[in-house]
């Protein structure tokens, strides 16, 4: 099956600094890429959606500077978590949507990234 | 925009019963999928399924589109089976997926 790798899977930092997530689909070409975020015993929510080559789209209520996408190629799309202050701490998923032809579009997952902000 | 809701929210069994969980949705989708969410957090694809049934192993999942659920079937549960489960659908143009609440299973051995 298809392959989503997420980097880092745990980071620790202290508060005021900036925190980037990597995102990657190891075996296909994926033009749009989803960034969620998951508090405790909660469900995920989507924070953006990274299409390559333009700019990403936020969810009402997410701080664009606060939270830098870049998706400059067909497999690699990054999250920035600038200025990084306690609340921020949370965990983040990637995923990554691949085009099978048709309607047919499976969604696949990185495996998270836990953040703890200090 | 459209609505899911899954059930039970919560789910504790012993080892080797079997269980059925849930997922309704508000409106016509295209696309359908359950996930398993570890406890280490990480999200597996178990079906694709937008209509019908599929079987893979001791799960199964069926989805009745016409009448908007979808069933997952878990039989002779494991302990490895624990964790939350995930429903996400699309509907109309939309390829922005909208995620259930989550059923979380615990499986006593």
């Amino acid at each position: 099956g298809a392959v989503v790798s997420q980097h880092p899977s745990r980071v620790i930092c202290k508060s005021g600094t900036s925190v980037k997530i990597e995102c990657r689909s190891l075996d296909f070409q994926a033009t749009t890429m989803f960034w969620y975020r998951q508090f405790p015993k909660q469900s995920l929510m989507l924070m953006a959606t990274s299409n390559e080559g333009s700019k990403a789209t936020y969810e009402q209520g997410v701080e664009k500077d606060k939270f830098l996408i870049n998706h400059a190629s067909l497999t690699l799309s990054t999250l920035t978590v600038t200025s990084a202050h306690p609340e921020d701490s949370s965990f983040y998923i990637c995923s990554a949507h691949r085009r099978q032809g048709g309607t047919n579009e499976k969604l696949f997952f990185g495996s998270g990234t836990q953040l703890s902000v200090l | 925009g459209i609505q899911v809701e899954q059930s039970p929210p919560d789910l504790i069994l012993q080892e080797g019963a079997n269980s059925t969980l849930r997922c309704n949705f508000s409106d016509s989708v295209n696309n359908l999928q359950w996930f398993h969410q570890n406890p280490w957090g990480q999200l597996i694809n178990l079906f694709y399924i937008p209509s019908g049934t599929k079987q893979n192993g001791r799960l199964s999942a069926t989805t009745v589109a016409t009448e908007r659920y979808s069933l997952l079937y878990i039989s002779s549960s494991q302990t490895t089976d624990s964790g939350v489960y995930f429903c996400a659908v699309r509907s109309g143009g939309s390829y922005i997926p909208t995620f259930g609440r989550g059923t979380s299973l615990i499986v006593h051995p």
